[in-house]
Formats: C-alpha cells, sequence, structure tokens
C-alpha cells in the first residue's frame, strides 16, 4: 500500500500569512494526487487535482506543486474561510490513501 | 449543477447489517466510476470502495473486503454500499463521490463532487 505523510498536522496562522502544507508518498506517484478542504459538518471540497491543476472557482491564492513522491499545497495569503482541515489524497494504484489532515486554525 | 444525496444511515447492532445508498443527478450516471469514502467521528478520511461504469471491475479497502458490497443500478442512477458484519469501528459518515474524468487523457482520476453524508453508528 502506497502511505501518505501529511504535516504538519496542525498549524495556527494569521490572516494573510503563507501557510504551506506537505505530503510525501511512500512510493512514486507521478502526478496522482489531490488536495481537499473540509469544514466540520460538511463534505470534503476539491482544490487541487493532477497535483498542481486548480479546481474551477478555487481562489488562485491556492496552489499545488510536486511529482513523485513530495507534494505541497500552499495558501498564499491566508483568509478567514480558509481556516479548515486539508487532505491529500492518492489515487495512483489500490487501495487509494489520504493523508492524516492539517487543521489550520486561528493565531 | 451536480447533485449526490446519501441516505439510509442509522443505528445498527454489531454483526449487523445496512445498506446505505447514493441518488445521483445532473450528469450521465452511467458514464462515471464512483466511489465510498468514511470519515470515523473526529478523525480522517479513508477510502472504502471504487466501482466503475458498468458494475463490473470493484475494489476495496482491505478494512472491508468480505464484509462490504458497492453496487450500482444505473437505471435509477443510484449507487449503493451493502455493510455486513458491521463492526464497531465501522461507526462513520459514508460520503458517496464521483470521480472525475479527465477528457484529456482519458483517465477516471480523483474524487470531483460529494455528497453530504450519511452516518452509520454501529453500538449495542
Amino acid at each position: 500500500d502506497i502511505q501518505m505523510t501529511q504535516s504538519p498536522s496542525s498549524l495556527s496562522a494569521f490572516v494573510g500569512d503563507r501557510v504551506t502544507i506537505t505530503c510525501r508518498a511512500s512510493q512514486g506517484i507521478s502526478d496522482d494526487l489531490a488536495w481537499y478542504q473540509q469544514k466540520p459538518g460538511k463534505a470534503p471540497k476539491r482544490l487541487i487535482y493532477f497535483a498542481s491543476r486548480l479546481q474551477t472557482g478555487v481562489p488562485s491564492r491556492f496552489s499545488g506543486s510536486g511529482s513523485g513522491t513530495e507534494f505541497t499545497l500552499t495558501i498564499s495569503s491566508l483568509q478567514p474561510e480558509d481556516f479548515a482541515t486539508y487532505y491529500c489524497l492518492q489515487h495512483n494504484g489500490y487501495p487509494f490513501t489520504f493523508g492524516g489532515g492539517t487543521k489550520v486554525e486561528i493565531k | 449543477e451536480v447533485q449526490l444525496v446519501e441516505s439510509g444511515g442509522g443505528l445498527v447492532q454489531p454483526g449487523g447489517s445496512l445498506r446505505v445508498s447514493c441518488a445521483a443527478s445532473a450528469f450521465t450516471f452511467g458514464e462515471y466510476w464512483m466511489t465510498w469514502v468514511r470519515q470515523a467521528p473526529g478523525k480522517g478520511l479513508e477510502w472504502v470502495a471504487n466501482i466503475n461504469q458498468d458494475g463490473g471491475e470493484k475494489h476495496y479497502a482491505d478494512s472491508v473486503t468480505g464484509r462490504f458490497l458497492i453496487s450500482r443500478d444505473n437505471t435509477k442512477n443510484s449507487l449503493y454500499l451493502q455493510m455486513n458484519s458491521l463492526r464497531v469501528e465501522d461507526t462513520a459518515v459514508y460520503f458517496c463521490a464521483r470521480r472525475y474524468y479527465d477528457i484529456l487523457t482519458g483517465w477516471h482520476t480523483d474524487f470531483d463532487y460529494w455528497g453530504q453524508g450519511t452516518l452509520v453508528t454501529v453500538s449495542s
């Protein structure tokens, strides 16, 4: 199975800060990685697919990069509505696996 | 707009069975792979199962293999998850989701649309 190690598990940041979240795959997964945002009591919302493609309607302050085993989600200027939990997902091989999540909280 | 609406969750005793459903609308259901993802209370997301367009190809997480069965009825635009031999650790919100189809590559990839989820509680 492909393990996805996501870090950090939580972070505190100010509005306006630049935030970076990382996912490492236990083996190469090309660009078969997506990022999701989830708010309490809600379904996950797709932000990034194919590692770096921005989902239609998602603000451009979100960006994704990486290929192979190292991937990054960056929020260039954190906004109040961005406080949520973020997950990466690899769909390169079965079983599909999610990272453990990163909870982004207000500082 | 694409909609996925889950139903059928509830309280069931350990060892019992339950079937949850997902009603799809506003897209050609029979052209897409579909999936179930679950989330235990206060925990992260866990992929459960995928099914291809005609139901002939299915994949399961090790944690549910042999106990859960994913199926679909394209005439009813519906996805199902039959859960047998339920355990306390199966307690979770169960989300259905559509796998994205990338026109350029012809691949079905990650999950672009999600339902709101249905809660399954396994407890005596």
